[in-house]
């Protein structure tokens, strides 16, 4: 799987869009592009995934650049219960075969201020 | 909404001792997998199951870690013989498929394993 790059952390105000940077320059063509957030010590929550077109679904959007390499999440109005380590994971998306494990990273932690 | 459902909690034991974390997947889905997260520490793969059998595991999934659908609705992680460095949160997660749509893996809320 591709590696990805977060910052470490970043800040928002509360009511604010949180906006929040991946680099992937090493994905290929099969590889997609997926958003997990972690709240304090509970199990990782899936937000939103997506191949080359941007998404959109109730938690946030997803922005893609054409060239793949980077992408944003976007939480459109951010709430302190969004505060959360936000993971920006690559991994190949074929279906069928085996099913394998998602790899995390560091993921940024964001904090949001009331 | 479904969920995936864990049990215990939290579990403490001796080392040396066999632990057996439980997790009830979503009940549709036909990939599970779990995970752990040594406090302060990222969440790691540890394995992956399909159609009966391991699809996938990391280097952590040494022959002390075993993992069985007894039945079908429940999807265990057995440790055999604890270690102090096999404490951590246990995540258990499901998904429909394995790729393409729909392959969003879904958590529980995780056992904290306790060794002492």
């Amino acid at each position: 799987d591709a590696k990805t790059t977060q910052p470490t952390s970043m800040d928002c105000a509360e009511g604010r869009a949180a906006n929040l940077p991946c680099n992937h320059s090493t994905i290929s063509g099969n590889e997609y592009v997926y958003w997990y957030r972690q709240i304090h010590s509970q199990g990782p929550q899936y937000i939103i995934h997506g191949l080359k077109n941007n998404e959109t679904n109730e938690m946030a959007s997803l922005i893609i650049t054409e060239d793949r390499k980077s992408s944003t999440l976007i939480l459109p109005h951010a709430t302190l219960r969004d505060t959360a380590v936000y993971y920006c994971i690559v991994r190949v998306g074929f279906a069928g075969g085996g099913a394998d494990g998602l790899t995390f990273g560091k993921g940024t932690h964001l904090i949001i201020q009331p | 909404e479904p969920e995936v459902t864990q049990t215990p909690s939290h579990q403490v034991t001796q080392m040396g001792q066999e632990v057996i974390l439980r997790c009830v997947p979503i009940s549709n889905h036909l990939y599970f997998y779990w995970y752990r997260q040594i406090l302060g520490q990222k969440v790691e793969f540890l394995v992956s199951f399909y159609n009966n059998e391991i699809s996938e595991k990391s280097e952590i999934f040494d022959d002390q870690f075993s993992v069985e659908r007894p039945d079908g609705s429940n999807f265990t992680l057995k440790i055999r013989s604890t270690k102090l460095e096999d404490s951590a949160m246990y995540f258990c997660a499901s998904s429909l498929t394995s790729g393409g749509r729909n392959n969003e893996q879904f958590f529980g809320p995780g056992t904290r394993l306790t060794v002492l």
